[in-house]
């Protein structure tokens, strides 16, 4: 079976840093571009940040622009979010999910990790 | 950026009846970059329709999607109490590469 595990999630103070894992199981990453999702708490869904299978193509969300940074590694099956200079706006919680290529949906997902932003 | 509208905010209806779900795109949207997923309190969200139309792997043939250009609808032709959820629509674009709207909220009375 499919399956995203997320960890990496915490409270950090506001200007502080964390970094995100997503282990995939019973399939490879490599042929799926995969993709950070977040919800703030009792709100929708924000996409936040891409990355194509073989990380030739990055997208960002233009609320995390040069603060986050996304990156994956095919070899360990794993796919990662850099997040500096954090925000109470980034208080969320943050899933990673897959789509795979030539796919415009995303159908594999995490059950995610929360990241509260707070001093 | 295109700027997805759902409506109603929220639908309450007794197990059995039909449930519609509107999304409507601020521009025209391909048929193949347009999903639905449902979201369980507690959750992850789980892919529903993918491509318009298209239903997931699993997934129950009382839901249906249709729709083409900046009008879309989600049908649950008749509702299960396991149907309670938030619904989401989803597009495909540049940028940002993927929008949702704000979600219906169903309730089963």
């Amino acid at each position: 079976e499919a399956q995203l595990v997320e960890s990496g999630g915490g409270l950090v103070q506001p200007g502080g840093s964390l970094r995100l894992a997503c282990a995939a199981s019973g399939f490879s990453l490599n042929t799926y571009s995969m993709n950070w999702v977040r919800q703030a708490p009792g709100k929708g869904l924000e996409w936040v940040s891409g990355i194509s299978s073989s990380s030739t193509l990055i997208w960002y969300a233009d609320s995390v622009k040069g603060r986050f940074t996304i990156s994956r590694d095919n070899a360990k099956n794993s796919l990662y979010l850099q997040m500096n200079s954090l925000r109470a706006e980034d208080t969320a919680v943050y899933y990673c999910a897959g789509r795979g290529d030539f796919y415009y949906h995303m159908d594999v997902w995490g059950k995610g990790t929360t990241v509260t932003v707070s001093s | 950026e295109i700027v997805l509208t759902q409506s109603p905010g929220t639908l309450s209806l007794s197990a059995g009846e039909r449930a519609t779900l509107s999304c409507r795109a601020s521009q025209s949207v391909s048929n193949s970059h347009f999903a639905w997923y449902q979201q369980k309190p507690g959750q992850a969200p789980r892919l529903l329709i993918y491509a318009t139309s298209g239903r997931a792997r699993g997934i129950p043939d009382r839901f249906s999607g249709s729709g083409s250009g900046t009008d879309f609808t989600l049908t649950i032709s008749r509702l299960e109490p396991e149907d309670s959820a938030v619904y989401y629509c989803q597009q495909y674009g540049s940028s940002p590469l993927f929008t949702f709207g704000p979600g219906t909220k169903v309730e089963i009375k």
